[in-house]
């Protein structure tokens, strides 16, 4: 149980042009999905919290013009990167938190490449 | 906000060692705790999470996880590792009465040589 899907794994794109990605609970209900970027050799960064219904909450430093993030269901959220420049190039990854367990379940995450 | 530190980012042992992965986070109130672990080319995966009760937590593929709070510590631990084990493992931390937000530590690459 717990399975997290994303779409698509991989993307390559020309840079202004925006594109989707998202993120599915297969098998369990999420009311709130959070969506990282990962850098190379480098720990994951929390980019905001999705949650179902409403808006989504950014960290600090992240451009929620530029990370469009949708949550318009129980068990899909999507992230649209707008007008992507190259060093939005990144390893997206998605989670969605299962029950009142606290506990993430991560997706296979995104790699997005901007030429 | 948490913050989560790891150290040793690299580890190279052999088949059969014992392995022990340190992780301190810095936060005041009461905490979740958490080991993930990424293999090559894989998601990451829960090995073990710590709630409450028994500060030992067993986890998935022989690896426990102690809590020692006077420590601010949840260090991983497995006394033989197998050549399957090589991944990356990150340790990570959500306040108990916050929002779920996970802090994640810069993780440990993890080889084993066979």
């Amino acid at each position: 149980g717990a399975v997290v899907s994303q779409h698509p794994s991989r993307v390559i794109c020309k840079s202004g042009t925006s594109v989707k990605i998202e993120c599915r609970s297969l098998d369990f209900q999420a009311t709130t999905m959070f969506w990282y970027r990962q850098f190379p050799k480098k720990s994951l960064m929390l980019m905001a919290t999705s949650n179902e219904g409403s808006k989504a909450t950014y960290e600090q430093g992240v451009e929620k013009d530029k990370f469009l993030i949708n949550h318009a269901s129980l068990t899909l959220s999507t992230l649209t990167v707008t007008s992507a420049h190259p060093e939005d190039s990144s390893f997206y990854i998605c989670s969605a938190l299962a029950g009142v367990g606290e506990t993430q379940y991560f997706g296979p995450g995104t790699r997005l490449l901007v030429l | 906000a948490q913050s989560v530190s790891q150290h040793n980012h690299h580890v190279i042992l052999s088949e059969a060692a014992s392995l022990e992965l340190g992780c301190n986070y810095s936060y005041g109130g009461t905490v979740n705790l958490f080991w993930y672990v990424q293999y090559p080319g894989q998601h990451l995966q829960l090995l073990l999470k710590y709630f409450s009760g028994d500060p030992l937590v067993k986890g998935i593929k022989g690896f426990e996880a102690e809590f020692i709070k006077s420590k601010f510590s949840f260090n991983l631990r497995k006394p033989s590792v197998q050549w399957s084990d090589t991944a990356e493992y990150f340790c990570a931390v959500n306040a108990r009465s916050g929002n779920n937000r996970l802090a994640f530590g810069k993780g440990n690459q993890v080889v084993v040589i066979p």
